[in-house]
C-alpha cells in the first residue's frame, strides 16, 4: 500500500522535553512538508523539503527542526523552544508531473503538553 | 503574498440540499488551486484540483469546483449533499513551492 504514515497518533510532551513527529512516504514523492494546524486558523507551514538533505524554513520555523536524511523520511522534532506546542501536526509530501504539483497528506498527530 | 479567503467559517445545510463553498484568492497569474477536506482527527483528503483548461473542475464524493477568473475565485460545489460531507473542507494556492491554505469551512448537515 502506497502512502503516508505519521507516528505515534497522539504524542505527550513534559515540560522542557524535547519529541519527535515521525513522517514516512512509499510514494517516491521528493518534496515533503509539515503543517501545524490549530482550531480556526487553518493550516500553516512548519518546514519544507524540496529534496534529500535539504530543507527550508516556512512561516511558523522557530522552535522546530528537521532533518532530510532519506527520500522516505521528514521527521519533526518540536524543541523545548515552542512554547505553545499543543496542535496537530500534519505531514505532506508532493508528486511532481512537469510543474504541477500535488501534496498528499498523512493522517496526522495530536501533541499534547502535560 | 498570495493569500486564500474563505468567508464563511461555518455553513449548516439540510440533507439532500445543494452546496456552495465559497474561496477567493490573490494571484495575479494563472493559479494553481485545489480543494481538500478533512474529518475530524483526519488528515487532509484531496478533493479536485485545478492547473489549465477547462474551468469546471471535477472531484472525488460528487464535487465540482468552477474557476472564475473575473471573480478570483474557486467556489466548490455539491448538488446534493450527505450526512457523510459533515467536515471541514480547506481552499488552497500554490505560491511557489507551497501551498497556501484558506482557514476553513466548517459544514454541518442536518437531517
Amino acid at each position: 500500500d502506497g502512502g503516508i504514515t505519521q507516528s505515534p497518533k497522539y504524542l505527550f510532551r513534559k515540560e522542557g522535553q524535547n519529541v519527535t513527529l515521525s513522517c514516512e512516504q512509499n510514494l517516491n514523492h521528493d518534496a515533503m512538508y509539515w503543517y501545524r494546524q490549530d482550531p480556526g486558523q487553518g493550516l500553516r507551514l512548519i518546514y519544507y523539503s524540496q529534496i534529500v538533505n535539504d530543507f527550508q524554513k516556512g512561516d511558523i520555523a522557530e522552535g522546530y527542526s528537521v532533518s532530510r536524511e532519506k527520500k522516505e523520511s521528514f521527521p519533526l522534532t518540536v524543541t523545548s523552544a515552542q512554547k505553545n506546542p499543543t496542535a496537530f501536526y500534519l505531514c505532506a509530501s508532493t508528486q511532481r508531473t512537469g510543474d504541477q504539483e500535488t501534496q498528499y497528506f498523512g493522517p496526522g498527530t495530536r501533541l499534547l503538553v502535560l | 503574498a498570495q493569500s486564500v479567503t474563505q468567508p464563511d467559517i461555518h455553513i449548516t445545510v439540510s440533507e439532500g440540499a445543494s452546496l456552495e463553498l465559497r474561496c477567493n484568492y490573490s494571484y495575479g497569474a494563472t493559479p494553481y488551486l485545489f480543494w481538500y477536506v478533512q474529518s475530524p482527527g483526519q488528515g487532509l483528503q484531496l478533493l479536485l484540483k485545478y492547473f489549465s483548461g477547462d474551468t469546471l473542475v471535477q472531484g472525488i464524493k460528487g464535487f465540482e469546483a468552477e474557476f472564475k477568473r473575473s471573480q478570483s475565485s474557486f467556489n466548490l460545489r455539491k448538488p446534493s449533499v450527505h450526512w457523510s460531507d459533515a467536515a471541514e473542507y480547506f481552499c488552497a494556492v500554490v505560491e511557489g513551492n507551497k501551498l497556501v491554505f484558506g482557514a476553513g469551512t466548517i459544514l454541518r448537515v442536518k437531517s
